[in-house]
């Protein structure tokens, strides 16, 4: 099942405009992770917050977590026609008879960035 | 190039057959996770090994089944194979510890007709 939910499910954007998703999950967590994914290929790992964090930026992005709503937010600062993909959030919830990187995904959001 | 190795990429095989997906892990990582990407269900988490042990497993089917090698690589194993099996399979790995991400390969896309 998926636990994350994202929004919006697709976002359409100019170069140089900034692009804001949200993610949202139900259980308790130890991190929080985005990644993105050009079309058929592999995902690439964007960025990892944990669950004592609130806020970490790397390069363009900034993500904030916020462990009281069970929600995330993915910022993309000056969009580029080369952030066009599809961006999901997965979480990272071990404990008890579970195991690190048994990542539960999002349904992710498909972002379009115009030239 | 995340270092994980998939083959083949594509697989068209017929209802009924049995398949094998193979994975080389990033050099260093001990841990390999296998996940199915479909539209239906979107990404889910198959089953993880580590350092040749299962560690964690998912919503895998029981027609389904892997396993780490010595070297590390892996090998998923899709058998008596049904239409809604058609799917991408992406291999990952880590170094297996906690807060660390997952490098994906570029998937195996199998269609069965």
């Amino acid at each position: 099942s998926q636990q994350g939910e994202e929004d919006p499910q697709a976002l359409s954007i100019q170069e140089g405009e900034n692009a804001t998703m949200n993610c949202s999950y139900k259980t308790s967590i130890n991190n929080l992770q985005w990644y993105r994914q050009n079309s058929g290929r592999g995902l690439v790992h964007l960025i990892l917050i944990r669950s004592n964090e609130r806020e970490k930026h790397s390069g363009r992005l900034r993500v904030t977590l916020d462990t009281s709503k069970k929600s995330s937010s993915l910022l993309i600062t000056a969009s580029r026609a080369a952030d066009t993909a599809s961006y999901f959030c997965a979480t990272d919830a071990w404990g008890r008879g579970t195991s690190y990187g048994k990542l539960t995904f999002g349904q992710g959001t498909i972002l379009t960035v115009h030239p | 190039d995340s270092g994980v190795t998939q083959t083949p990429k594509h697989l068209i095989t017929a209802t009924g057959q049995r398949v094998t997906l193979r994975c080389s892990p990033r050099s260093g990582d001990l841990s390999v996770y296998w996940y199915q990407q479909s539209l239906d269900q979107g990404l889910q988490f198959l089953i993880q090994y580590y350092n040749g042990e299962e560690r964690a497993k998912g919503n895998i089917l029981e027609r389904f089944s892997a396993q780490q090698f010595p070297d590390l690589h892996s090998e998923l194993n899709l058998s008596s194979l049904e239409l809604g099996d058609s799917a991408l399979y992406f291999c990952a790995s880590s170094v297996g510890t906690a807060n660390s991400p997952l490098h994906f390969g570029n998937g195996t896309r199998l269609t069965v007709t």
